[in-house]
């Protein structure tokens, strides 16, 4: 059980609008400590997305944004395509656990 | 570009040891924070360990710590993860990467296999 909670999986339309969400505590997310997204495409290493809560590396589409808000963090991606379907992780700082830690993954379908 | 080559990686028995490896090439070495992230199908990414550029920061995750050693060759760009006292749940992929310091992770290797099994 990880200490970010994500939800195993959402799904969604190409063109559509989905997020995903990453829920902390008042220990990491809430301590304001800055989260960042990665896209695991299947049989590959993880790629970064967002980092520092809504910036995204050169390469990645504006599709793809980031948000924090409280002790909860959200991937958004807007204009859902194919290439989409992968898993997708949080990662953030623990001050109880004095780590980084990264959420459980969300797998995300395009139907 | 950003490479990073893992290998090392094998079969080993509970209790036994394994070094893995990574070299690097395309961006400055010495520069950069490197890690070692985990993953498994059961427990997910695990960041199990970080060493700063000059080699003077460290970090072991709890579950590791004691057991792994990391370290650096900045001459030979190159990192590499001394795992001692191996268990099965040590069984994962072990991806080398590349840290904004020890905030987050901005590249990954391709991974290597480490299986702990009788």
């Amino acid at each position: 059980q990880s200490v970010l909670t994500q939800p195993p999986s959402v799904s969604g339309a190409p063109g559509q609008r989905v997020t995903i969400s990453c829920t902390g505590s008042s220990s990491s997310i809430g301590a304001g400590y800055d989260v960042h997204w990665y896209q695991q495409l299947p049989g590959t290493a993880p790629k970064l997305l967002i980092y520092g809560n809504n910036n995204r590396p050169s390469g990645v589409p504006d599709r793809f944004s980031g948000s924090k808000s409280g002790t909860s963090a959200s991937l958004a991606i807007t204009g859902l395509q194919a290439e989409d379907e992968a898993d997708y992780y949080c990662l953030s700082y623990d001050n109880s656990l004095s780590g980084r830690v990264f959420g459980g993954g969300t797998k995300l379908t395009v139907l | 570009q950003v490479q990073l080559v893992e290998s090392g990686g094998g079969l080993v028995k509970p209790g036994g040891s394994l070094r893995l490896s990574c070299a690097a090439s395309g961006f400055t070495f010495s520069d950069f924070y490197m890690s070692w992230i985990r993953q498994t199908p059961g427990k997910g990414l695990e960041w199990v360990s970080y060493i700063s550029g000059g080699g003077t920061s460290l970090y072991y995750a709890d579950s590791v710590k004691g057991r792994f050693t990391i370290s650096r060759d900045n001459a030979k760009n190159s990192v590499y993860l001394q795992m001692n006292s191996l268990r099965a749940e040590d069984t994962a992929m072990y991806y080398c990467a590349r840290a904004f310091y020890g905030d987050y992770i901005a590249y990954w290797g391709q991974g290597t296999l480490v299986t702990v099994s009788s």
